[in-house]
């Protein structure tokens, strides 16, 4: 089993681009959730999807959406980038509702 | 909304020494309260959890405690050693699958 992987890995964009960072998960996981994390700010909880076919927004959503393709994957999108949105991004995966989240390795992204 | 408020924001400790970091909670629903540890460049990774139904649960030289009364818990390290040096996030989840996490407390244990 992979766990939880995200694409890419790094990446730079433009103010005003727009990019769709990619998740998977191979554990049958049911809940998936975006952070992002920023120096002493922890991770905030940009949207989650509790189950397939569902989405909710979390504590910072404004920029973002969501997609959630099938059980395996839950994409985020950046519609405009703008640099306030520079940060390093993580997607997780949880079996049901209050047991552990698994992380992928993070997505660094830079917005000039 | 939902707000976990975590504290210290760094902690040096002596090795040998305990480690005790403190989280508040503001949303009456949460039922589980994991923590998690984060090295330098890594994703965090869980270390121990607790549920509303319990009070206090040990795995070695780790340790949480729960109030649910005061909405409040936290993380207590033993015989701190150098490897425990990290940043910890404490977090609060529901059964509705939402999981905030609590702004994170960089750990240094100095030899």
């Amino acid at each position: 089993n992979a766990g939880v992987t995200q694409t890419p890995k790094f990446q730079v964009l433009k103010t005003g681009q727009s990019m769709t960072l990619q998740c998977a998960q191979d554990m049958n996981h049911n809940s998936m959730y975006w952070y992002r994390q920023d120096p002493g700010m922890g991770l905030r909880l940009i949207y989650y999807s509790a189950s397939e076919g569902t989405t909710d927004k979390g504590e910072v959503p404004n920029g973002y959406n969501v997609s959630r393709l099938n059980k395996r994957e839950f994409s985020l999108r950046l519609e405009s980038a703008a640099p306030s949105q520079t940060s390093v991004y993580f997607c997780a995966s949880i079996p049901q509702g209050d047991t552990e989240a698994f992380f992928g390795q993070g997505t660094r992204l830079t917005v000039v | 909304g939902e707000n976990v408020e975590q504290h210290p924001s760094t902690l040096s400790v002596q090795e040998g020494d305990s480690a005790v970091i403190k989280c508040t909670y503001s949303d009456s629903a949460s039922n589980y309260f994991p923590w998690y540890k984060q090295e330098l460049g890594k994703r965090p990774q869980l270390i121990i959890d607790i549920r509303s139904n319990v009070g206090e649960k040990k795995d070695q030289r780790i340790a949480v405690t729960l109030n649910k009364t005061a909405k409040h818990f936290s993380l207590h390290i033993t015989e701190t050693q150098p490897e425990d040096s990290a940043v910890y996030f404490c977090a609060a989840g529901d059964q509705g699958g939402k999981l905030i996490f609590g702004q994170g407390t960089e750990l240094s244990v100095k030899p």
